[in-house]
């Protein structure tokens, strides 16, 4: 496709509930990203993915967040037990080091909104 | 850890030329990004900065001093459409992740 895009872009659920959320990076893109945007800050980051797997998950906040990219294209966040802390709007982001402009410039896609009732 | 400060908010006018710093303190540095964000919006890109000195596109410039660990982002001849967050991020690449650190960023408001 032509840029990230993300489903759903607003999704609002119940404490305690399960959500996934889906990024399609750009084509070709092997790097995917997810971070994580509250009011007010600047994005947080939370995995990395480099083809199919998961090369730095240093940033996921408790083993409640999950993520996986089984076939190195699409990706799936997965919440499980959902808390009101959680409300936030989930970035994704690819790169590829094909650009002659940038090594590893990172595209974000619009992002889900996330509200945790 | 990670570091990285900009001034919250900043108004300019119409026409004007406002320069957004970053100062950053990393455990490594892979270079340093600009990114545009409208409210409610995705970030986009603006600039990167792996090398010391001034990169310029068009009406926007970006500056790095690796030693001093201090970037700015220079807007010239500033429009209406340019109000909006300007958030400075550092990659310190480690084991191999190419991931982004972020300042809290910093909203511009263009006045006529």
């Amino acid at each position: 496709g032509a840029g990230v895009s993300q489903t759903p872009s607003n999704k609002v659920t119940e404490k305690g509930k399960y959500v996934e959320l889906r990024c399609d990076p750009i084509s070709g893109h092997t790097a995917l990203y997810w971070y994580r945007q509250s009011l007010g800050q600047g994005p947080e980051f939370l995995i990395y993915f480099q083809g199919t797997g998961a090369a730095d998950d240093s940033g996921l906040p408790n083993d409640r967040f999950f993520a996986v990219r089984p076939e190195g294209s699409v990706s799936t966040l997965k919440i499980q037990r959902t808390e009101r802390g959680d409300s936030a709007v989930y970035l994704c982001a690819s790169s590829g080091i094909s650009s002659a402009e940038s090594t590893d410039t990172q595209y974000f896609g619009p992002g889900t909104r996330l509200t945790v009732l | 850890g990670q570091n990285i400060d900009q001034p919250t908010e900043m108004t300019a006018t119409e026409g004007a030329i406002v320069q957004i710093n970053c100062t950053y303190q990393t455990s490594g540095f892979n270079g340093l990004f600009w990114y545009q964000q409208h409210a409610g919006e995705a970030p986009t890109f603006l600039s990167y900065n792996v090398l010391d000195g001034l990169e310029e596109k068009g009406r926007f410039s970006s500056f790095l001093s690796r030693s001093k660990g201090y970037s700015y982002l220079l807007l010239k001849e500033l429009q209406m459409k340019d109000s909006a967050s300007y958030l400075c991020a550092v990659s310190a690449a480690g084991a191999g992740s190419y991931q982004l650190t972020f300042g809290k960023g910093t909203k511009l408001s263009v006045i006529p």
